[in-house]
């Protein structure tokens, strides 16, 4: 069965820093593995998506590597803002299923 | 891209109660899905919602506890059944086309059980 977690939980950090946010899964037969941003009231927004043949992607500030074969996957945001501040959560599809698995999620603060 | 919507928001129900939460894509996906956050925690799939057939249950739900209606390639609903506080969560609506690879989510209805 597929887990997924992430670490850290929280992350506090001041405007302009740069943040890595991992995430690690158990089974590495994945399909795919996206990042996604959930705001409160708004549900969750896509960012990145990554192919399973695929090292990295990347959308502005934001880049998304994968190791498959070790199970992990980081996002990196450059230079980050207030307006970051969400929770992230990485989720996996397994090889031969359309089903998503989510990770248990970063909660970011940027503070001003 | 498709846009999600999910009716009501919020609600507040009393235990033994049922609720119908209904989610509404606009534009023709293949897959539809519903989701509950109990709170602090992440995404669990309640089931893939399948059009003109039974919904598929992941483990841990059931059809008589969650029961999920899709006429259509545009609409799902899903019910909570006799109601319990340990129903509090945000339940989402997700929705997916087989050929893309991208899934979508509607805002979440957060519900609150007393």
């Amino acid at each position: 069965k597929q887990e997924v977690t992430q670490i850290p939980a929280a992350l506090s950090v001041p405007e302009g820093e740069n943040l890595v946010l991992n995430c690690s899964f158990t089974d590495s037969a994945i399909y795919n593995l996206q990042w996604f941003r959930q705001d409160p009231g708004k549900g969750l927004t896509s960012l990145l998506l990554i192919q399973s043949s695929q090292r990295e992607q990347t959308s502005g500030r934001l880049n998304a590597s994968l190791d498959k074969s070790s199970g992990r996957s980081t996002l990196y945001i450059a230079a980050s803002q207030p307006g970051d501040s969400a929770t992230y959560l990485c989720a996996v599809m397994n090889t031969g299923f359309q089903k998503l698995v989510f990770g248990t999620g970063t909660r970011l603060l940027v503070s001003p | 891209s498709a846009v999600i919507s999910q009716k009501p928001s919020r609600d507040i129900c009393q235990r033994g109660t049922s609720l119908t939460i209904q989610c509404q894509v606009d534009s023709q996906v293949t897959m539809m899905f519903w989701y509950r956050q109990q709170p602090g925690q992440s995404l669990t799939l309640i089931a893939t919602a399948n059009q003109g057939s039974e919904a598929t249950y992941e483990s841990g739900f059931v059809i008589d506890k969650f029961p999920i209606s899709r006429p259509n390639l545009t609409f799902s609903t899903l019910t909570v059944s006799n109601m319990s506080p340990e129903d509090s969560s945000i339940y989402l609506c997700s929705g997916k086309d087989a050929n893309q690879e991208t899934q979508y989510f509607g805002p979440g209805t957060r519900l609150l059980v007393l």
